[in-house]
């Protein structure tokens, strides 16, 4: 497809069960982003992956908190025993390399019960 | 490390009325910044960068070195400039963005 592609869009689950969210970025985009967006805050930066560098996982907010992408495609962020606090919109984006434009995916959309 | 600050959560101006969306950042050297958008029910999207030095759909922002600001200004707000706006930064030689907090703006009739 043309843009950032994000699965679920939408995903309900109970406290303590495990969810993975799936971010197909842009063909070619060397740098990939996840961030996290509560309910009437700003966007939290989570993790990014650049080619096969070391991921930057400064952002992460707990160990329950991974994320795995396989050289430059499909990137993974998986939450371990969700707490209610994890609800929010996760976003990812691609970025080409020079462009300086991050193309976001619609995002994920979390609620923990 | 870098910070990112917009001091106004939220923005409210009549249609017809100037808008200026603050942002200010911390940086010694020379960042690249941004501002993003957010309409309701659309994805992020980039709106305008400092190196373009572009105008889009009525917006403008400079970079002040000086002052380590880079705000978002529309002369005449209009009722479609409603979203939430972020602001970014960028350092050389790193692909990471660091957003502000945004804003969110509406624009009253």
């Amino acid at each position: 497809g043309a843009g950032v592609s994000q699965s679920p869009s939408n995903k309900v689950t109970e406290k303590g069960k495990d969810v993975e969210l799936r971010c197909d970025p842009i063909s070619g985009h060397t740098a990939l982003y996840w961030y996290r967006q509560r309910l009437g805050q700003g966007l939290e930066f989570l993790i990014y992956f650049q080619g096969n560098s070391a991921p930057d996982k400064s952002g992460l907010p707990s160990d329950r908190f991974s994320a795995e992408r396989t050289g430059e495609s499909v990137s993974t962020l998986t939450i371990q025993r969700t707490q209610q606090e994890d609800s929010a919109v996760y976003l990812c984006a691609s970025y080409g390399r020079g462009t300086g434009e991050l193309f976001f995916g619609e995002g994920s959309r979390l609620t923990v019960l | 490390a870098q910070r990112v600050t917009q001091p106004e959560k939220l923005l409210s101006v009549f249609k017809g009325a100037p808008v200026e969306l603050k942002c200010n950042y911390s940086y010694s050297g020379s960042p690249e910044l941004f501002w993003y958008v957010q309409y309701s029910r659309q994805r992020l999207q980039l709106l305008l960068r400092h190196i373009s030095r572009e105008s889009i759909k009525g917006f403008t922002a400079d970079l002040n070195k000086g002052e380590t600001s880079f705000h978002l200004k529309k002369p005449f707000a209009q009722e479609e400039d409603s979203a939430m706006y972020y602001c970014a930064l960028k350092v050389p030689n790193d692909y990471k963005l660091s957003f502000g907090a945004g804003t969110t703006v509406t624009v009253r009739a």
